[in-house]
């Protein structure tokens, strides 16, 4: 069992290129977000989905995009990379979003380095 | 936004002894969670407390929801070297589909 499967995990961009982070999870899970983890910040929200077809707005969605267009994929655009964008990367799901347990399963994360 | 304000940020200490951490805020969540990140790997869940006053136990960690909501702790007792890594606290709000995550405790255990 897979889990939350990140790709690419690691990742070295130019100022102002575009990219996609991969995510996807076989666990059926109906809730996916991404997060971003920088050093003496914790984990901030991008982005979420509780659905297919359904996203919303985190702390920190400026400068992202993502869509859902199927329950197992969520990838998280960056339309125009910046340095401020260096950062580790998250995808998390959980089952039926976080109305029960709060439980996210988070994969192993993608680290992105814009020069 | 809103904000979890975590401490300590690290801690070194010895094989064996005994590990407190906790969070603060200034508003009141539904849910306190605590995860782990251990190097290279994405956080996992270690406890979830969802009453003010409640203290739950999992092996060697205890936590508690403290009584005005605002608050959380998380101990670790006898501590042993693969107890080493970030340890994060999150809260969420009633109804909301999403953590507000604090800033981390790294753990560095020295044998």
């Amino acid at each position: 069992n897979a889990g939350v499967t990140q790709t690419p995990k690691f990742q070295v961009l130019k100022t102002g290129q575009s990219m996609t982070l991969q995510c996807a999870q076989d666990m059926n899970h109906e809730y996916m977000s991404w997060y971003r983890q920088d050093p003496g910040m914790g984990l901030r929200l991008i982005h979420y989905s509780v659905g297919a077809g359904i996203t919303d707005q985190g702390e920190v969605p400026n400068g992202y995009n993502v869509s859902r267009s199927t329950t197992e994929d969520f990838p998280l655009r960056l339309l125009s990379a910046a340095p401020s964008q260096t950062s580790v990367y998250f995808c998390a799901s959980s089952f039926r979003g976080l109305s029960g347990t709060g439980e996210l399963f988070f994969g192993e994360g993608s680290r992105l380095t814009v020069l | 936004g809103q904000q979890l304000n975590q401490s300590p940020q690290s801690m070194f200490i010895q094989e064996g002894e005994d590990v407190s951490m906790n969070c603060t805020s200034s508003s009141i969540f539904n849910t306190w969670l605590w995860y782990k990140q251990d190097p290279g790997e994405g956080p996992v869940l270690l406890i979830a407390l969802y009453k003010a006053g409640e203290l739950t136990s999992n092996g060697r960690l205890t936590a508690q929801f403290g009584i005005t909501r605002k608050d959380s702790f998380l101990n670790i007792s006898a501590s042993i070297p693969s107890d080493v890594g970030i340890y994060f606290c999150a809260g969420q709000f009633w109804g909301a589909q999403k953590l507000v995550f604090g800033q981390g405790t790294r753990l560095t255990i020295n044998p």
